[in-house]
């Protein structure tokens, strides 16, 4: 039973520049989330993703933005890099409305 | 004020030692806590859900006091392979299912 896989690991960008981070969720599971963990913090919700739609979003700017495929992966969008985006970003799936949430070992994104 | 508050630590004890982690949090209408680790570099993993009667899982023992808005983790007989980062994690209500984390506890257990 594969977990939640995320790609890719890690990446390379530039300011100013779009990136797209991508996340298959763990069989069975219908909803994902995506954080943002910055070095030395505890993740930071940015939003999630339930049949398709955003169905909860954190305190991000508009720049971040997401979808979810019919076959429940999801991408998340960041356009117009800033170097303070420089983070690890993790996908957590889970079922429907269970708390419990298993995550993907990220991608971690520097922006230079 | 940070919805969910953890002191950053390091802890450092020997092997064999007890530890303690506390945490607090903001919003009184939190239904839902757990606790996670996570290893240097890598994702976040579930140790375990804390449940108001408290709960054991082997080594570890969480407990919930809601009146004072606390929870912590309590690691009897430390071993090399607990040294980590201890994320204590809250749900704030039904409506909104995203984890709130903490900064994270780290703790070094050292031979």
């Amino acid at each position: 039973d594969a977990g939640v896989t995320q790609s890719p690991t890690h990446l390379i960008k530039t300011r100013g520049q779009q990136v797209t981070l991508r996340c298959s969720p763990k069989s069975g599971h219908d909803t994902v989330s995506w954080y943002q963990q910055a070095l030395g913090q505890g993740p930071q919700f940015i939003f999630q993703y339930y049949e398709e739609e955003e169905r909860q979003r954190g305190n991000f700017p508009d720049r971040f933005s997401g979808h979810q495929f019919p076959n429940y992966s999801s991408e998340l969008n960041v356009n117009a890099l800033l170097l303070g985006d420089s983070a690890l970003y993790l996908c957590a799936s889970s079922l429907g409305g269970r708390p419990q949430a298993f995550f993907g070992q990220g991608t971690r994104l520097t922006v230079v | 004020r940070k919805e969910v508050e953890q002191d950053p630590g390091p802890f450092n004890v020997p092997e064999g030692a007890t530890v303690a982690f506390n945490c607090t949090y903001s919003n009184s209408a939190s239904q839902s806590f757990f606790w996670y680790r996570q290893d240097c570099r890598k994702e976040p993993k579930l140790l375990m859900s804390v449940y108001s009667s408290g709960n054991e899982d082997g080594r570890f023992t969480a407990q919930l006091n809601r009146a004072s808005q606390y929870i912590s983790l309590l690691i009897r007989d430390s071993k090399l392979s607990d040294s980590a980062t201890y994320l204590c994690v809250v749900i704030a209500d039904t409506g909104r299912r995203a984890l709130t984390f903490g900064s994270g506890t780290r703790l070094q257990v050292q031979p």
